[in-house]
């Protein structure tokens, strides 16, 4: 089975700030992937990063980049330059067991403050 | 259609009642997923289709739940003799392939309470 952990509830930055969110992960397969998630007030499910355990390198998509640390189940998310609408709540998900459902974790609620 | 939509966007019912979710996924997306979300909390795995083939019910909590996708595109969820402790946000989510790392595209939701 496949876990996530996320332990940090809530956090703040300011704007134009950088901030980074933790994740670790627990799972048997050799072959993964994890992912970010962002839940904004509107409650939608945005995709925000995807990384493919199997690439070191670190995935990048504009502000936000990864710091994938395979050996120690770890799986940060550091947003840059922190923008009003980065306020949501944000997901860990890891994709690889049976049925290639996502696991999530419980996730960190970011506010992003003027 | 251009993504993920779900119907209805909210429903209010009486305890002992049956309610159906509806979600439509991308066209052409091969795989869609269930899942439910309690408030706070990540959203869970209940059920999966790949087209109308659906391989994996383990994460449905009773079954008072079922789900189904006859012709492999529109799916339906219902929820049997609703309790209070359905109450969630009951996500679905489509993607291309049933394939490992393959990006998975989620509705807004149907948020369910049950009164």
């Amino acid at each position: 089975a496949q876990t996530v952990t996320q332990s940090q509830p809530e956090m703040s930055v300011q704007e134009a700030e950088t901030v980074t969110l933790s994740c670790t992960y627990d799972t048997s397969e050799n072959n993964y992937y994890l992912f970010w998630y962002k839940q904004p007030p509107s409650r939608q499910m945005i995709l925000v990063i995807r990384q493919e355990a199997y690439k070191q390198q670190n995935a990048t998509e504009n502000r936000f980049s990864v710091n994938f640390q395979k050996a120690a189940k770890s799986f940060s998310l550091k947003i840059s330059d922190s923008q009003l609408g980065d306020t949501a709540m944000y997901f860990c998900a890891s994709h690889g067991g049976g049925g290639n459902k996502l696991t999530f974790g419980t996730g960190t609620q970011l506010k992003v403050e003027l | 259609g251009a993504g993920v939509s779900q119907s209805p966007r909210y429903k209010v019912t009486k305890r002992g009642q049956d309610v159906t979710l509806r979600c439509d996924p991308i066209s052409s997306h091969a795989t869609l997923y269930w899942y439910q979300q309690a408030l706070g909390q990540g959203p869970e795995f209940l059920t999966y289709f790949n087209y109308e083939a659906q391989p994996d019910k383990s994460g449905l909590p009773s079954d008072r739940f079922s789900a189904e996708r006859p012709e492999g595109s529109i799916s339906t969820l219902t929820i049997q003799r609703t309790e209070q402790r359905d109450s969630a946000m009951y996500r679905c989510a489509s993607s291309a392939y049933h394939s490992k790392g393959e990006t998975q595209y989620f509705g807004p939701g149907t948020r369910l309470l049950v009164l």
